[in-house]
């Protein structure tokens, strides 16, 4: 099946500093869509982007949808505590046979900010 | 709440007994989807419900996976002679409808352990 490659699996920062990761994968996805999930809570949505090179900011969040609609980022700026979780990308649509509902899921970045 | 609601929170069972997880989508949503997430992975697509009907089940693992959903309301994920590499976290989410820009909103999910 389809995967997305999520990087980096996991990042330890202080308080104030500011955040990247990203998602890369070998088919071309329609959407692109950010998550956060926090201990015992399901996924929730942080951006969603819906045209190749799309930038969308919500708050001190920051999202890029690719060129080549294969690859998307996210950066975080001034982190605080309450940043803290698991970080996934999904994908949807696109590649051949991809449907318009399903979500493919990188395997999360795992951010823990240092107070 | 008017958020997903899934119970029980927590299963534990021992091998080889049949389990039910259920899924409370938010009220109005005629799209609902199953999704499995094991330790330190992201999210695996289980099953899609279009009202009461699924039209896409391709993700169920194997026959001993089933699901249900009733008054294009609730739906019911049952696992038949649980085995341990069904442990793991079951996630629902809805969506108004299913296609772009109808994002899936996530429930807390239900932590399966078994035995």
């Amino acid at each position: 099946g389809q995967q997305l490659n999520q990087s980096p699996q996991s990042m330890f920062i202080q308080e104030g500093e500011d955040v990247s990761m990203n998602c890369t994968s070998s088919s071309i996805f329609n959407t692109w869509l950010w998550y956060k999930q926090d201990p015992g809570e399901g996924p929730v949505l942080l951006i969603a982007l819906y045209k190749a090179g799309e930038l969308t900011s919500n708050g001190r969040l920051t999202a890029q949808f690719g060129i080549t609609r294969k690859d998307s980022f996210l950066n975080i700026s001034a982190s605080i505590p309450s940043d803290v979780g698991i970080y996934f990308c999904a994908g949807r649509g696109g590649y051949s046979g991809g449907s318009n509902y399903k979500l493919t899921f990188g395997k999360g970045t795992l951010l823990t900010v240092n107070p | 709440g008017a958020g997903v609601s899934q119970s029980p929170s927590n299963k534990v069972t021992e091998k080889g007994k049949d389990v039910e997880l259920r899924c409370d989508p938010i009220s109005g949503h005629t799209a609902l989807y199953w999704y499995r997430q094991s330790l330190g992975q992201g999210l695996e697509f289980l099953i899609y419900f279009q009202g009461n009907s699924a039209p896409d089940k391709s993700g169920l693992p194997s026959d001993r996976f089933s699901a249900e959903r009733t008054g294009g309301s609730v739906s019911t994920l049952t696992i038949q002679r649980t085995q341990q590499e069904d442990s793991a976290v079951y996630l629902c989410a809805s969506s108004p409808l299913a296609g772009v820009h109808n994002e899936q909103f996530f429930g807390p999910g239900t932590r399966l352990t078994v035995l």
